[in-house]
């Protein structure tokens, strides 16, 4: 069975980087055929997909946060990484990490996601 | 990249059906079969309900069906149980290469 599982500070202060892991088990990031992505959800909001990455190293981030965004990963380790720059207040959020199945290279759908982790952003 | 259009909220009695609408563009829904739903309950991670427009993936109930027309995806529920109370949401491939997601459906059993 696939698992996520996110992990990182729950607290970050403004101005600092957000940075959390997803370490995978039940599947290799470096065998193909998926991505890799941060989704978060604002407090009793809806989803908001962050980044993709693949095992390659391609990425794809919402344009929104592109300038801040850094989506890394390890295939050694079959860890993902998040890391979101100079964060605010507006950045406290549910962060998840998901697989995405992919087909010739097109996004599909998100068919595994970990349990998400809580980061507050706060001094 | 716009968040996909969804009713805020849908409901129904046990055992009705209810059907949450998704409507995107013809940039997202519209050019690709790739629309997928996702249900979450509180303080939970969402689950994947349907893939690619109208296929369950196992272990999901079959009163889950979606489907397609034009920009307008759907997720029909029948045989409504309290256990389906939940958040709803949609997601499509875009032209820009990426996922969108809807913007939620809260579904209550009355």
């Amino acid at each position: 069975q696939v698992q996520l599982q996110e992990s990182g500070p729950g607290l970050v202060k403004p101005s600092q980087t957000l940075s959390l892991t997803c370490t995978v088990s039940g599947a290799s990031i470096s065998s193909g055929g998926y991505y890799w992505s941060w989704i978060r959800q604002h407090p009793g909001k809806g989803l908001e997909s962050i980044g993709f990455i693949y095992y390659s190293g391609s990425t794809y981030y919402n344009p929104s946060l592109n300038s801040r965004v850094t989506i890394s990963v390890d295939t050694s380790k079959n860890q993902f990484y998040l890391k979101l720059s100079s964060v605010t207040a507006a950045d406290t959020a549910v962060y998840y990490c998901a697989r995405v199945r992919e087909q010739y290279y097109d996004m599909k759908y998100f068919d595994f996601w970990g349990q998400g982790t809580l980061v507050t952003v706060s001094s | 990249q716009s968040a996909l259009t969804q009713p805020a909220s849908v409901s129904g009695s046990p055992g009705q059906s209810i059907t949450i609408s998704c409507t995107g563009t013809s940039s997202d829904v519209g050019a690709y079969n790739y629309v997928s739903w996702y249900q979450q309950h509180p303080g939970k991670a969402p689950k994947l309900m349907i893939y690619d427009v109208s296929n369950r993936p196992s272990g999901v109930s079959n009163r889950f069906f979606g489907s397609k027309s034009g920009n307008t995806a759907s997720l029909t529920i029948s045989g409504l149980q309290a256990e389906d109370e939940a958040e709803y949401y949609c997601s499509s491939h875009t032209s820009t290469s990426t996922l969108v997601f809807g913007t939620g459906t809260k579904v209550t059993v009355l």
